[in-house]
């Protein structure tokens, strides 16, 4: 979806190295997310962000931190990377609808390669 | 959330429909029942969710049983621009979680 923007789309770095994934959305959403896949696994919620002052841990969060700047930006910082951190990130937005239903929309992700 | 059980691939001939099914024989009354789709390694694409009546969007249509133990998703016109792995999801209504995504159905749209 075009409204949810990653950069870098793809990175190579090392063991030790500071990292920082970052998610921009023009959706207008309240709500967004960090996700990590793995080949041939399902998506894992790494961090959640229900609004600017509200980060919450998801199930996979050791090795990770999150800023959440503004509405429309939230980063994800890994602070030593390491070789299991490779992986494709996923950052997402929603919004918590009348029906309580909040539909995410995903980015195009971020191939990042720890070596 | 409930859990849900996909088959782990299909065929469907390019300008015929797929239909995708999916069992979630566990759901609770307040789950809605999510479809996404990811197309090699990009980012999972809404399609289209409901609870318990039947739905259509400009992409699909959504037929969820009387029971809401199954749904099924229906592409009318499949391309192959619609290869891709297909996710259902249950997920409660009003809840700040994450999506589980399964392994999914791999749908293969061929000439």
């Amino acid at each position: 979806d075009a409204d949810v923007t990653q950069t870098p789309r793809n990175r190579i770095t090392k063991t030790g190295k500071r990292i920082m994934l970052e998610c921009s959305q023009t959706k207008g959403h309240d709500r967004m997310y960090w996700y990590r896949q793995d080949p041939g696994l399902g998506l894992r919620l790494i961090y959640y962000s229900f609004d600017v002052k509200d980060i919450n841990k998801g199930e996979i969060s050791d090795g990770y931190s999150v800023s959440r700047q503004a509405q429309a930006k939230f980063s994800l910082s890994l602070e030593s990377a390491i070789p299991n951190q490779t992986a494709l990130y996923f950052c997402a937005t929603s919004d918590l609808q009348r029906a309580g239903t909040d539909t995410q929309y995903f980015g195009p992700g971020t191939r990042l390669t720890v070596l | 959330d409930a859990k849900t059980t996909q088959p782990p691939s299909m065929d469907c001939a390019e300008g015929r429909a797929a239909n995708l099914p999916c069992n979630h024989s566990t759901i609770s009354g307040n789950e809605y029942v999510y479809w996404y789709r990811q197309i090699h390694s990009q980012g999972p694409q809404y399609i289209i969710h409901g609870l318990k009546n039947n739905e259509t969007n400009e992409m699909a249509s959504l037929i969820i049983t009387e029971d809401r133990k199954s749904s099924t998703l229906i592409l009318p016109h499949a391309t192959l621009r619609d290869t891709a792995v297909y996710y259902c999801i249950v997920r409660q209504t009003g809840t700040a979680s994450k999506l589980t995504f399964g392994t999914g159905t791999r749908l293969q749209v061929t000439l």
